[in-house]
């Protein structure tokens, strides 16, 4: 089953629009964490966001927060005031840490291109 | 500076021939990941490792092997490569609480 629900999708902004991405997971694990990673063109994969559940916090990271429903499972990324540096790949993740074991699961992505 | 780095970067393959792709990290890291990137799949997980000596199963490792002979080094193992493994393979680690994940560069196989 698929445990990070991000549906993989292409889409296009203008410069300086705002734009949010939308994340639900799924776990049944205690301790989890949750990620959105941006994949540059170069090949690198970029944390741009990290969020723990256990806080209240919610994270942000210059231009980058999140909007975090724990109840929901539901985690967005939103990026204010878009750049054309800002095209790329952003995939959301989830690691749990369950009995025995612990793993990374990643949803499909979207692919943005932001238009100058 | 936490690194992981793959090599090689590039790689062609023919059907049927054996591929190794190569990752070393230098966080001390405990976990290292395999992944593969494919439009519309996301990243999926290969084989991933808990030390040096574990290899564990991850979502889609038919066709795959992985070897972790060291702390360091994790290497994906294609003992007869197909077309359909034609991918992007991202090599992650991660330390024990994995509070961050730290990813090498990707290596673009293309098996003719």
């Amino acid at each position: 089953a698929q445990k990070v629900i991000q549906v993989w999708s292409t889409t296009s902004r203008q410069e300086g629009e705002k734009l949010t991405l939308d994340c639900s997971y799924k776990t049944s694990q205690v301790l989890y964490h949750l990620f959105w990673y941006k994949h540059l063109l170069s090949g690198e994969m970029v944390l741009l966001i990290r969020q723990m559940p256990s806080t209240i916090a919610i994270e942000r990271s210059g231009r980058y927060s999140v909007v975090f429903q724990k109840s929901r499972k539901s985690i967005s990324l939103v990026i204010s005031t878009l750049q054309p540096d800002d095209s790329g790949k952003y995939f959301c993740a989830l690691w749990e840490l369950g009995t025995g074991y612990q793993n990374f699961y990643f949803g499909k992505g979207t692919s943005l291109t932001v238009i100058p | 500076e936490a690194a992981v780095t793959q090599s090689p970067r590039n790689k062609v393959a023919v059907t049927g021939g054996k591929v190794t792709l190569s990752c070393n990290q230098t966080n001390n890291h405990n976990n290292m990941y395999w992944y593969r990137q494919d439009t519309g799949h996301g990243l999926r997980l290969i084989h991933y490792s808990y030390g040096a000596g574990s290899t564990e199963k991850g979502d889609i490792p038919d066709g795959y092997k992985a070897s972790r002979p060291s702390q360091e080094n994790f290497s994906l193992i294609l003992e007869l490569a197909t077309p359909s493994q034609t991918s992007v393979y991202f090599c992650a680690s991660g330390g024990t609480a994995n509070t961050e994940v730290f990813f090498g560069k990707g290596t673009r196989l293309t098996v003719v």
